[in-house]
């Protein structure tokens, strides 16, 4: 049974600290999507890499956020530092994105709970 | 830009009821349409999807039908049960233009009582 997996899947930490959370993508898919959600903003996008190339970050505060995929089975989202705001469920998400395909179902893995104090 | 539209909630129905959550959406192309539906303490998990206009998803008695005139895609049930329960995403993909990522909806909060 293929799924995403993220860790951890709890975290709380203290303002000025740094956050790293890990996402292992179903094996083959070569999308990988970083989301955040939040009672007041929702859903939203932070981050997708194709083939482990960044092509689009713009969601991303990008003085204190990093997102990174050192190996197809591994992307990474880390904060530095922390801050109160940054609180929220980190969600990662995966898929296969081939050619002319009209539509790529994303997979999205049960997130992580960050808590900044 | 692209922007996804959701009836405002909480909804809170009686089992068996019938259920209508509104999407309309915004797009500068031609979208492929999701809902995706999250259950207490999970990620999202896709529950049906139409990829042109007139197209109806379906899954576990859930329908929804790409009415390109009215850029709308409302999610029905005629008979809900309390495991239905969830939060309600709906959502667009424009390949074209976003390279497949979603725009998301506010997500609607179901609530079904026994």
């Amino acid at each position: 049974d293929a799924r995403v997996t993220q860790t951890p899947r709890h975290k709380v930490t203290e303002m000025g600290q740094e956050v790293t959370m890990r996402c292992q993508p179903i094996l083959g898919h070569n999308t990988v999507f970083w989301y955040r959600q939040t009672m007041m903003q929702g859903l939203e996008l932070l981050a997708y890499f194709r083939n482990r190339a960044p092509l689009d970050d713009s969601g991303m505060p990008k003085d204190r956020f990093s997102a990174e995929m050192p190996d197809a089975t591994l992307a990474t989202l880390k904060i530095q530092p922390s801050e109160p705001r940054d609180s929220a469920v980190y969600f990662c998400a995966s898929g296969f994105r081939a050619g002319s395909t009209r539509y790529n179902e994303q997979f999205f893995g049960p997130g992580t709970r960050l808590t900044v104090l | 830009g692209n922007s996804v539209t959701q009836m405002e909630g909480p909804v809170t129905l009686s089992e068996e009821a019938f259920l209508t959550i509104n999407c309309t959406y915004t797009a500068t192309g031609y979208p492929s349409l999701f809902w995706y539906v999250q259950y207490p303490g999970e990620g999202l998990q896709l529950l049906l999807k139409a990829t042109k206009a007139d197209d109806k998803g379906s899954n576990k008695g859930f329908e929804a039908t790409y009415r390109k005139e009215t850029t709308s895609f409302h999610l029905e049930k005629g008979s809900v049960q309390v495991s239905d329960s969830a939060v309600y995403f709906c959502a667009l993909s424009e390949r074209e233009t976003s390279g497949s990522r979603l725009t998301f909806g506010e997500g609607t909060q179901l609530t079904v009582n026994p």
